[in-house]
């Protein structure tokens, strides 16, 4: 597509609930960054897909946080059990890859997810 | 570990005065250093960055940074502020990507007024 986009753009739940965002990235890219937001601060790295491959999960927050991208383009952060502490901007991010040189994030506009 | 830290969550300026917005990083390693702006629902967008060469860069909408490693600065500055300059601002940081890997670390941002 002609952006990174994310839905549902809104989410409501209650707390105990399971939620699952969605991330479309940039059709030529490779590589997908998840990022949470919280009020008032800056994002904080979650994970990122280099392909379906997921090399980096260090900034998962704990095992209630899972991600996927199993044909390499579109990925799912899933939150099982939510708490009011997830209560968070959630952004993606995709990108080219290219060895060992930079490549810019495109971000998409975000997914809030509010836990009652 | 890298960090970030943006001095002033807000700031205020006048229609044609000139912006400036703080940053400063810690790392252990030179570091890439990024402005993303954030306009009211859409997603981060890339201002600017340093990577290497020229420590004066350039950016879209009249905007530029200089990275001072001696101050580890990389403060932002445009001379003359427009109303559509108004959005928040994050500084960021990464080291240099390894295999298209490309690890963000963000401040908390600057939420840039501007008033008539």
């Amino acid at each position: 597509g002609a952006g990174v986009s994310q839905s549902p753009r809104y989410k409501v739940t209650k707390r105990g609930q399971d939620v699952t965002l969605r991330c479309d990235p940039i059709s030529s890219h490779a590589t997908l960054y998840w990022y949470q937001q919280a009020l008032g601060q800056g994002p904080e790295f979650l994970t990122y897909f280099n392909y379906e491959a997921q090399p980096d999960k260090s900034g998962l927050p704990s095992d209630r946080f899972s991600a996927e991208r199993p044909e390499g383009s579109i990925s799912t952060l899933t939150i099982q059990r939510t708490e009011q502490r997830d209560s968070a901007m959630y952004r993606c991010a995709s990108s080219l890859v290219a060895g060992s040189s930079y490549n810019e994030q495109f971000f998409g506009p975000g997914t809030r997810l509010t836990v009652l | 570990a890298q960090s970030v830290t943006q001095l002033g969550s807000h700031v205020s300026v006048s229609e044609g005065a000139l912006v400036l917005l703080r940053c400063n990083y810690s790392s252990s390693v030179p570091p890439y250093l990024f402005w993303y702006v954030q306009y009211p629902n859409q997603g981060l967008q890339l201002l600017l960055k340093y990577t290497t060469g020229a420590t004066l860069v350039k950016g879209i909408n009249g905007f530029e940074a200089e990275f001072k490693k001696s101050e580890t600065s990389f403060h932002l500055t445009k001379p003359s502020a427009h109303m559509s300059d108004a959005a928040e601002y994050f500084c960021a940081v990464s080291e240099v990507p390894s295999g298209g890997y490309n690890k963000l670390i963000f401040g908390a941002g600057t939420r840039l007024a501007v008033h008539p």
